[in-house]
């Protein structure tokens, strides 16, 4: 069955970085497109990036612009988000879901989610 | 003015229907969008229910029961969920969501309380 496993989150300063990992089964990883997707605690759902199937096209809320990276490497079907000058309100769970053919198509599936907490 | 705006909690009985509405901010055509609306519950991740752009092009998510439903109203300028037959275990968040200028845009969440 398709699965997705998150992993590398944890308890950071503000102001360092951390990578997020996202391992994919159960499916062709290297034709899907992925999102990561967060959610404060208490909070709804906020989409932070998608990456397309084959790596070339990615995409970001405003609100990580310029500080995440999403990146693939689909020989490992895994998917990453690199974080850095981390800040406090980047505190949440993060999910990684499959998306479908093209960036644009939404999530039919999601991890379980790994908790990043930013504080000093 | 946010782009999708949902209310944030309706309550229902068992056994009746819940409409959860999903409007776009005006100047955003909902005729255009594929809606996808999402289940979470509480220490859970999101669940994928449905697509919806129209009677033609819409997709139910995998084991979701054909109770949950989407449609469009055009006049609103909304997407809705609609649930029949409501049973405790729906008792949840709902999300919608849509692809727009190139980035996925969520809704706020409606809080469905049945009781």
């Amino acid at each position: 069955q398709v699965q997705l496993v998150e992993s590398g989150g944890g308890v950071v300063q503000p102001g360092t970085s951390l990578r997020l990992s996202c391992v994919a089964s159960g499916f062709t990883f290297n034709t899907y497109a992925i999102h990561w997707v967060r959610q404060a605690p208490g909070r709804g759902l906020e989409w932070v990036a998608a990456i397309s199937s084959d790596g070339n096209n990615k995409y970001y809320a405003d609100s990580v612009k310029g500080r995440f990276t999403i990146s693939r490497d689909n020989s490992k079907s895994t998917l990453y988000l690199q974080m850095n000058s981390l800040r406090a309100e980047d505190s949440a769970v993060y999910y990684c879901g499959r998306g479908g053919t093209y960036s644009s198509d939404g999530a039919d599936c999601w991890g379980q989610g790994t908790l990043v907490t930013v504080s000093s | 003015q946010a782009v999708l705006t949902q209310p944030a909690s309706l309550s229902a009985s068992p056994g009746a229907s819940a409409s959860l509405t999903c409007t776009l901010r005006s100047g955003i055509n909902v005729g255009t969008y594929r809606i996808y609306w999402y289940q979470q519950k509480p220490g859970s991740p999101p669940q994928y229910l449905l697509k919806y752009r129209s009677d033609s092009d819409k997709q139910q998510g995998s084991g979701v029961p054909s109770r949950f439903s989407g449609s469009k109203d055009a006049s609103a300028n909304a997407g809705i969920l609609l649930i029949s037959g409501l049973q405790s275990e729906d008792e949840a968040d709902y999300y919608c969501m849509i692809w727009h200028s190139s980035a996925v845009v969520f809704g706020g969440g409606t809080k469905l309380t049945v009781l």
